[in-house]
């Protein structure tokens, strides 16, 4: 079946440093790909996504691009806050109305 | 994207007793909505899928007579968790999708701890 797997963590950086979480995934057809993040005893919320072949999502100084031949979806930004502590999940699916496929997600700590 | 609610945010019970969680989409017709449970520092855990009007798919090892899903509405799912046991402490959230659209809108979570 379909599967996501992205880096470990818990990831630490300084404020202002590059920020790369690797994603990769394997699935039949062409599915859309989600970073979704998640604060401190909150749900998730879409940070980004791109639903084919060389689409890059980008939001709030996020990007990743779908890249097809390398089956990933790597997370990056150039220069993180304090604020983007939280915990990263990169998803996949077929279609909106087939559940999500996440991957096991990875901790973020930013300090100042 | 769409507004998402869930209530109760956090609930305390005693074992053996039903809670009953709401999950609501505030301006989105959901045609399918999910449940999953994460426990701390761990990824979501997809418990079941429903569609408006139909019978919910549970995922292998979720007990449907144990998490009772009821999808009555484009705006409304419930969980019901029966004869809850300490085991079934855990953070659920619901998402929800529509026709023509990949993403996936998540509630804010509903923390149960059972005592």
């Amino acid at each position: 079946g379909d599967s996501v797997t992205q880096m470990e963590g818990p990831v630490t950086l300084s404020e202002e440093a590059f920020l790369t979480i690797n994603c990769t995934y394997t699935a039949t057809g062409y599915p859309s790909l989600f970073w979704y993040v998640q604060y401190p005893g909150e749900g998730l919320q879409l940070l980004l996504k791109a639903t084919k072949a060389d689409d890059k999502g980008s939001n709030k100084g996020f990007e990743a691009t779908y890249r097809k031949e390398t089956t990933s979806f790597h997370l990056e930004k150039g220069s993180v806050q304090v604020s983007d502590s939280a915990v990263y999940f990169c998803a996949l699916t077929a279609s909106g109305n087939t559940p999500l496929v996440f991957g096991k997600g990875t901790r973020l700590s930013v300090i100042a | 994207g769409a507004v998402v609610s869930q209530h109760p945010s956090w609930v305390i019970c005693k074992s053996g007793t039903s809670v009953k969680i709401e999950c609501r989409s505030l301006d989105f017709q959901a045609t399918t909505m999910f449940w999953y449970r994460q426990f701390p520092k761990q990824s979501l855990m997809l418990m079941a899928t429903s569609n408006e009007g139909s019978k919910a798919t549970y995922e292998q090892g979720v007990e449907k007579d144990k998490f009772l899903i009821n999808h009555a509405s484009l705006t409304l799912s419930t969980l019901t968790v029966t004869s809850a046991h300490p085991e079934d402490s855990s953070f659920y959230i619901c998402s929800l999708s529509g026709l023509d659209t990949v993403e996936q809108y998540f509630g804010p979570g509903t923390r149960l701890t059972v005592t």
